[in-house]
């Protein structure tokens, strides 16, 4: 059975910093892109950043570029986020997730992490 | 960035009804790289449907989709009562991948 166990979420001032971890099993982890996804209160779905199985092809949003860095253990089985100067409107819960072929698609999903950003 | 827009915006039906949701895209989508998913109140989204048609496993033959291009339509042909939640579209044939802003199917 394929889980993934988000963890690292809290609340941090403008400007701090955190880092999200997510912990995989049920699935051989290096072989599948992963992305985090995220939803800011009442609001819809918005894909922040992916990464390839190997690790090395990372992408990400334009809002995240610079600020965010994704990045994976494939020993470990854990996919990270470091958010760097967070701002309001990182406010979301963070979603990690498996792509489905590492095309893009996701067919599994975290329970997520709240972030909350606020002074 | 493809900008996908979903509607209607909220869809008012009751149980058996057939329900149809519309997402376009502001450019096309190669390969029809397009997925569907359902998310319930406080729970993740699930995937309904890639590559714009293929139903994702588990999910019943009443839930179908199709489209290609700039036009994705999802039909749910007969509503059972778990079918009331949002439903989201997503193309992931370019980055940024993005998704639409979302139908809620209501009672």
């Amino acid at each position: 059975e394929v889980q993934l166990l988000e963890s690292g979420g809290g609340l941090v001032q403008p400007g701090g910093s955190l880092r999200l971890s997510c912990a995989a099993s049920g699935f051989t982890f290096s072989s599948f892109a992963m992305s985090w996804v995220r939803q800011a209160p009442g609001k819809g779905l918005e894909w922040v950043s992916a990464i390839s199985g190997s690790g090395t092809r990372t992408y990400y949003r334009d809002s995240a570029k610079g600020r965010f860095t994704i990045s994976r253990d494939n020993s470990r089985n854990t996919v990270y986020l470091q958010m760097n100067s967070l701002r309001a409107d990182d406010t979301a819960v963070y979603y990690c997730a498996k792509e489905r072929r590492s095309e893009g698609d996701i067919d599994y999903w975290g329970q997520g992490a709240l972030v909350t950003v606020s002074s | 960035e493809v900008v996908l827009t979903q509607s209607p915006g909220t869809l008012s039906l009751s149980p058996g009804e057939r329900a149809t949701l519309f997402c376009r895209a502001s450019q096309s989508v190669s390969g029809s790289k397009l997925a569907w998913y359902q998310q319930k109140s406080g729970q993740a989204p699930r995937l309904l449907i890639f590559g714009a048609s293929s139903r994702a496993t588990g999910i019943p033959d009443r839930v179908s989709g199709s489209g290609s291009g700039t036009d994705f339509t999802l039909t749910i042909s007969r509503l059972e009562p778990e079918d009331f939640a949002v439903y989201y579209c997503q193309q992931y044939s370019s980055t940024p991948l993005t998704f639409g802003g979302g139908t809620k199917v209501e009672i």
